[in-house]
């Protein structure tokens, strides 16, 4: 059972570069989530899902997007990659609305 | 919208004593829910314990409890018989009921356990 797997584990990009994060759950999660992490910030929300096909923007959504085509994937995307953009991200799911989150190891994006 | 705060960057300890981790919150909602989760040096986020508003009585798993002040809109964290292991930053959250299980979190508690 893997849980929440997130990819890749780090990446670096320059300025104007797009890519894409992946992640996958196997426990048939409904809801998944996207937040990333800042020193002193704590984790801010960018984008989640409350199923298949939906999707909703967080607290931080500018410069990114998100897609939600198949229930166990939630892929984030950066169309032009900024420096302000240099963060963990990591990927949340939940099984239904107040269970608790389960989260995958996160990524490191270094935007040069 | 919701704020969570935590006013202790980082914190320290020496193994086998007790710290308290200090967490506020702001929300006029009346139904929620509050976590403690705890991020090693491994990145991975775990959950430490988890308060229901509703419920009068702390929540308390093994060597770690909270004190939940409704009133106040506080949420401290108490870790018992610190151990090497417990190093890690620690950052408190807060979910409203109904919310999609959208957490909001606090800026994060560095905790060193010192032998």
């Amino acid at each position: 059972n893997a849980g929440v797997t997130q990819t890749p584990k780090f990446r670096v990009l320059k300025t104007g570069q797009s890519m894409t994060l992946l992640c996958a759950q196997d426990m048939n999660h409904e809801y998944m989530y996207w937040y990333r992490q800042d020193p002193g910030m704590g984790l801010r929300l960018i984008h989640y899902s409350v199923g298949e096909g939906t999707t909703a923007k967080g607290e931080v959504p500018d410069g990114y997007n998100v897609s939600r085509l198949k229930k166990q994937n939630f892929l984030l995307g950066l169309e032009s990659a900024a420096p302000s953009q240099t963060s963990v991200y990591f990927c949340a799911s939940s099984y239904f609305s107040i269970a608790p989150l389960h989260f995958g190891n996160g990524t490191r994006l270094t935007v040069t | 919208a919701q704020t969570v705060t935590q006013s202790q960057p980082e914190m320290s300890v020496q193994e086998a004593e007790t710290v308290t981790l200090s967490c506020t919150y702001d929300t006029s909602e009346n139904n929620y829910y509050l976590f403690w989760y705890k991020q090693p040096p491994s990145r991975q986020m775990i959950l430490v314990i988890r308060q229901e508003a509703y419920k009068q009585q702390n929540a308390t798993e093994n060597r770690f409890s909270v004190n939940f002040q409704k009133a106040a809109k506080s949420f401290s964290l108490k870790i018992s018989d610190s151990q090497l292991g417990d190093t890690a930053m620690y950052f408190c959250a807060f979910m409203k009921y109904a919310s999609g299980s959208r957490l909001t979190f606090g800026e994060g508690t560095q905790l060193t356990v010192n032998p």
